[in-house]
């Protein structure tokens, strides 16, 4: 059963304008989040996380909000650029255990 | 600068064929993965390894074996090869806390 859920597979954006990916999660047992970004024929590359003691956590042009009573976060990307084109993934961890759960992946594409 | 480092790119293997894909990690991590990722499935857990010569199972193990005989050294065994085994293969690794996981720059394997 897939405990991280990216439930939008694709987004796309105008340069310039907001985009916001969003992932919600089932295991209240989780208390650490992140975002990766992957491009095509490359490993994932670690964007931002957060932990659950906050609600916000912010690194440039990256913002990532959590709501734990609703189980869910998502990522701002503001403003977007073409070379945020990607696909992003959310996963969660327990800062106890060993393993990290994604969640299936948004394609963004951000149009020039 | 950190690294993962996964042996091969791209592999054209046969139907049957034994596959060891191997993956290194330089940060002296104590826990090592191996995910397979695929269109719309996201990425999915194969085996991990919190220790040396300790394995546990993902969530779709069938059909794959891992080997850790150092700590730094971890890697995936496709005992017969099959055609639904082609997909993209990712090494990751990370401490302890859970707190980010690194990523090799993945193997593309195709089984013909």
């Amino acid at each position: 059963d897939q405990q991280v859920k990216q439930n939008s597979p694709s987004l796309s954006v105008q340069e310039g304008r907001i985009s916001i990916l969003n992932c919600d999660y089932t295991n209240s047992m989780f208390d650490y989040f992140l975002w990766y970004k992957k491009y095509p024929a490359e490993g994932p590359t670690f964007l931002i996380s957060i932990s659950s003691i906050k609600d916000k956590n912010e690194d440039g042009r990256f913002t990532v909000f959590l709501n734990k009573s609703a189980k869910h976060l998502s990522l701002h990307i503001v403003p977007s650029q073409p070379g945020d084109s990607a696909v992003y993934f959310c996963a969660a961890s327990s800062l106890t255990g060993n393993q990290f759960y994604f969640g299936t992946g948004t394609s963004l594409t951000v149009i020039p | 600068d950190v690294k993962v480092t996964q042996s091969s790119r791209y592999l054209v293997k046969r139907t049957g064929e034994k596959v060891f894909l191997e993956c290194v990690q330089d940060m002296d991590h104590e826990n090592m993965f191996w995910y397979r990722q695929d269109p719309g499935l996201g990425l999915r857990l194969i085996y991990f390894s919190y220790d040396v010569k300790m394995k546990e199972k993902g969530d779709i193990p069938e059909g794959y074996s891992v080997s850790r005989e150092k700590k730094e050294r971890f890697s995936l065994i496709l005992e017969s090869a099959s055609t639904n085994q082609t997909s993209m293969y990712l090494c990751a690794s990370s401490p302890p806390s859970g707190t980010e996981a690194f990523f090799g720059q993945g193997t593309r394997l195709t089984v013909v």
